[in-house]
């Protein structure tokens, strides 16, 4: 298994501000991933963090909204920018582990909402 | 791409009863199946998985589920539902692009 922190767990934006979220794993992970999860809802992917090189983003997300980093491999940040009321989600961090690399934990979460 | 579908949106159960979610998946090859937990506030904890071999797996907190290739469904069960059970649930796939969710059901407990 692997341990996943996030940071923060929660907080409280003001509209047109940005916000970076950080993931720690307690291992080396080839795969690390960022979903969202709007209220009520499931949750959805909005890219994997590539170590080494650019997030790979899935439809509807852009990297100007959602920047990612991903410096090493047991680290990775998402940057919500220019945060509105609709990004109010919790974001989560997850990796795949595992000898076929197919088994996903993932971390707390992080519960932004915009006001 | 793989898809995922929880037919049922918000299930009731008595304590002690049993319990069964539903969840049926499309893709094209054997699939990786993944139920997790989501309680009120928290993220996500995995329940069990599927890759190969048993079609029946058993998972923690007394889960287990059934892997049904001709129905393409991969349904969680437990026979005697606790208060604590209370949660969100979601099935997942993973095939050639990383995990894709169920919408969810959630389950309620009543004494």
């Amino acid at each position: 298994s692997a341990v996943i922190s996030q940071k923060p767990s929660r907080d409280i934006c003001q509209r047109g501000t940005s916000l970076t979220i950080q993931c720690q794993v307690d291992s080396q992970v080839t795969m690390m991933f960022w979903y969202r999860q709007q209220p009520g809802q499931s949750l959805t992917l909005i890219a994997t963090a590539n170590q080494g090189s650019e997030a790979t983003y899935e439809s509807g997300f852009v990297i100007d909204k959602f920047p990612i980093s991903r410096p090493n491999l047991t680290f990775s940040t998402l940057t919500v920018s220019n945060m509105s009321p609709e990004d109010s989600s919790i974001y989560l961090c997850s990796v795949s582990v595992g000898a076929s690399g197919n088994t996903i934990y993932f971390g707390e979460g992080s519960w932004l909402t915009v006001v | 791409a793989q898809s995922v579908t929880q037919p049922d949106i918000h299930i009731t159960v008595s304590e002690g009863a049993s319990l069964e979610l539903r969840c049926n998946y499309s893709y094209g090859a054997t699939p990786y199946l993944f139920w997790y937990v989501q309680s009120p506030g928290q993220g996500l904890q995995l329940l069990l998985k599927y890759f190969s071999g048993d079609t029946l797996v058993q998972g923690i907190k007394g889960f287990e589920a059934e892997f049904k290739r001709s129905q393409s469904s991969f349904n969680l069960r437990k026979p005697s539902v606790h208060w604590s059970d209370a949660a969100e649930y979601f099935c997942a796939v993973a095939g050639n692009t990383p995990l894709v969710f169920g919408k969810g059901t959630r389950l309620s407990v009543i004494a």
